[in-house]
């Protein structure tokens, strides 16, 4: 199975501000990188695939980048709405797997 | 506008059968694959394995001999069956349809509201 980590596990940040979130794959999973956002008691929504394009009605002010095992996901101005947790998912080869999740918290 | 609800019983007893259904509305289940993932409380997600409209699937290995996904196009349903429960298996439950487009993979998209299953005697 492909493992997928997440850095940071926990963030904190200010409206405002520009974040990244990171996420590294134990293989090469070319361009195979979603990224969904999930606020607490509601499914995972999807803001990104294929590492970089953006899912109709994504504000742009997120952005996806990366390929092979690197990966990140940005915000370039932090909105109230944004604080939630970001997982990352390969979909190179089955199983299918997700980070751990990043928790984007206000400062 | 595609929307999946997932429905089933919301407890379920130690080694009975976990049992859900998804039923799709505002399109068609064919043409597609369609999956299951979960999400233990607190903690991250866990896909469960898909199937095709055609019937053909895929399931995570460590829950293989335990799951069957199944496909009723005339309902535009599918189901999820998990045997052998332990409270380990309590999660939400989420359907969720599957899309490709070469060079940029699979994602899920839309996905259901979620469904907990607690197992507990």
């Amino acid at each position: 199975d492909i493992q997928m980590t997440q850095s940071p596990s926990s963030l904190s940040a200010s409206v405002g501000a520009r974040v990244t979130i990171t996420c590294r794959a134990s293989q090469s999973i070319s361009s195979y990188l979603n990224w969904y956002q999930q606020k607490p008691g509601k499914a995972p929504k999807l803001l990104i695939y294929g590492a970089s394009s953006f899912q109709g009605g994504v504000p742009s002010r997120f952005s996806g980048s990366g390929s092979g095992t690197d990966f990140s996901l940005t915000i370039s101005t932090l909105q109230p709405e944004d604080f939630a947790t970001y997982y990352c998912q390969q979909s190179y080869s089955t199983p299918y797997t997700f980070g751990q999740g990043t928790k984007l918290e206000i400062k | 506008q595609v929307q999946l609800q997932e429905s089933g019983p919301g407890l379920v007893k130690p080694s009975e059968t976990l049992s859900l259904t998804c039923t799709v509305s505002g399109g068609s289940i064919n043409n597609y694959y369609w999956s299951w993932i979960r999400q233990p409380p607190g903690k991250g997600l866990e896909w469960i394995g898909y199937i095709h409209y055609s019937g053909s699937t895929n399931y995570f290995p460590s829950l293989k001999s335990r799951v069957t996904i199944s496909v009723d196009t005339s309902k535009n349903q599918f189901s999820l069956k998990l045997g052998s429960v332990t409270a380990a298996d309590t999660a939400v439950y989420y359907c969720a349809r599957d899309n490709y487009y070469d060079t940029r993979g699979w994602w899920f998209d839309p996905w259901g509201q979620g469904a907990l299953v607690t197992v507990s005697s």
